[in-house]
């Protein structure tokens, strides 16, 4: 079965603490991996799209990569305005375009 | 700013009710998805439409339906509410159908609450 899982749920940083967000999958044929980043009540705003394993891509404080099996967000010295709740997903392009998602983690980042 | 508005941004219905949402997707963009999002979960697919058909669905039952018109623009139709079906609702566009490459963009939502 299709699925994604992200760990931890939650993650409670002092600002300038790096760490990293796992978002574990397993699907078949994997064509791709969405980063995301919600605001609370907000709808999901797109990050990185990593294709293939050994990929990584940077945005300021955020990196992401790629592994066959999972991938990693990694946040160097964070700010209390990177905190939101971090959300990745995969297409199931044999589905119409299904994306599947983790249930997300959600990173409060404090001054 | 992703380009995709949605419609209303809050609404209040009663169980057994009917509910239309509408999303105006980014220009030029062919393809728009619907997505239930809970609090505290991930969002879930519902369907998709590519030119103006369905070609994708999750598992939502019949009383979910959609509609895509010539200009893109969309539509996420609920029948019979349930208590369960509040929720925030999500639309997202992309061009060009699924392709890898493909980004996928969202609006900021709909909340749906049912009483």
């Amino acid at each position: 079965e299709d699925q994604v899982t992200q760990s931890p749920e939650a993650l409670r940083l002092q600002e300038g603490e790096s760490s990293s967000l796992n978002c574990s999958y397993t699907v078949s044929g994997l064509r791709g991996l969405f980063w995301y980043r919600q605001d609370p009540g907000k709808g999901p705003e797109f990050l990185f799209t990593l294709y293939s394993a050994g990929e990584e891509k940077e945005k300021e404080r955020l990196k992401a990569t790629l592994t066959k099996k999972e991938s990693f967000l990694h946040i160097t010295a964070p700010k209390p305005e990177d905190s939101a709740t971090y959300l990745c997903a995969v297409p199931l392009y044999n589905q119409g375009g299904k994306l599947i998602f983790g249930q997300g983690t959600e990173l409060s980042v404090k001054p | 700013e992703t380009g995709v508005t949605q419609s209303p941004t809050h609404l209040i219905k009663t169980r057994g009710q009917q509910v239309t949402l509408r999303c105006s997707s980014q220009s030029g963009h062919n393809t728009v998805s619907w997505y239930q999002q809970a609090l505290g979960q991930g969002p879930q697919f519902i369907f998709q439409y590519y030119r103006e058909e369905e070609n994708g669905r999750g598992n939502f039952p019949p009383r979910f339906s959609g509609l895509q018109f010539p200009n893109y623009s969309s539509e996420l139709n609920v029948n019979a509410l349930e208590l369960d079906d509040s929720a925030l609702y999500l639309c997202a566009s992309s061009l060009g159908g699924t392709h890898p490459g493909n980004t996928i963009y969202f609006g900021e939502g709909s909340w749906l609450t049912v009483v």
